[in-house]
């Protein structure tokens, strides 16, 4: 237990569907982090927010829509995916964004599967 | 172009000897390299960290070594233990070009065997 939850864990969706992931973090952090982690392929970050603030966005494709509402919570909105948005989407949080020697702390992501 | 590399995508060690897992890196501003752990079906898991003002840092059975010169750091797992079997990840931040984020490698996957 890492203090970083992920709801769903699992999610299927077809590609005209509107589905929405969760992460809340219980650790005070202030930086909140969207990753993809496709099969064979390293971690690629897609957003980051520091403080409610969006400060990255790594050309993510607008179907991918991120909201954060406080420090505790990031969505990640999914709209007209396709099946290569299919992977393991990880979110991570850590004290602030930008800091030195910072550590990220992970949650245990959501499995998409696109149809 | 991949910043980070692990070329082992698998290691394969008996119970009780020692599991090296290799990283090289081709960003000489990074200044802070993390080693996270994942088994499957859960989220990476921080293990230990080194910034680059070291060239060891150890904790329990895991050590970590910097080799700035030559870019690359190792992870020494001693003694190794069938709970070690997992994906192991290397990762690199450097505050000044990065913004402290995150470049990870592929992953090398543990095998360590009873």
């Amino acid at each position: 237990e890492t203090g970083v939850t992920q709801t769903p864990r699992h999610l299927v969706m077809g590609m005209t569907n509107k589905k929405s992931l969760k992460c809340e973090q219980h650790l005070g952090h202030n930086a909140m982090y969207w990753y993809k982690q496709s099969a064979k392929k390293p971690l690629e970050l897609m957003f980051v927010y520091n403080f409610k603030e969006q400060t990255e966005n790594n050309s993510v494709p607008s179907r991918f829509s991120p909201e954060c509402p406080n420090s505790s919570h990031l969505f990640l909105h999914l709209h007209t995916l396709q099946p290569e948005d299919s992977a393991l989407y990880l979110c991570a949080s850590s004290l602030r964004s930008g800091g030195a020697l910072e550590t990220q702390y992970f949650g245990p992501g959501t499995r998409l599967l696109v149809l | 172009d991949q910043q980070v590399k692990q070329n082992s995508p698998s290691l394969s060690v008996q119970e009780g000897r020692i599991s090296i897992l290799n990283c090289d890196y081709t960003n000489s501003m990074f200044d802070y390299f993390l080693w996270y752990k994942k088994y499957p079906a859960e989220g990476p898991t921080f293990l230990i960290s080194i910034s680059s003002i070291k060239d060891k840092n150890e904790d329990g059975r895991f050590t970590v070594f910097l080799n700035k010169s030559a870019k690359h750091l190792s992870l020494h797992i001693v003694p190794s233990q069938p709970g070690d079997s997992a994906v192991y990840f290397c990762a690199a931040s450097g505050r000044n070009n990065q913004g402290g984020k995150l470049i990870f490698g592929q992953g090398t996957e543990l095998s360590v065997k009873p």
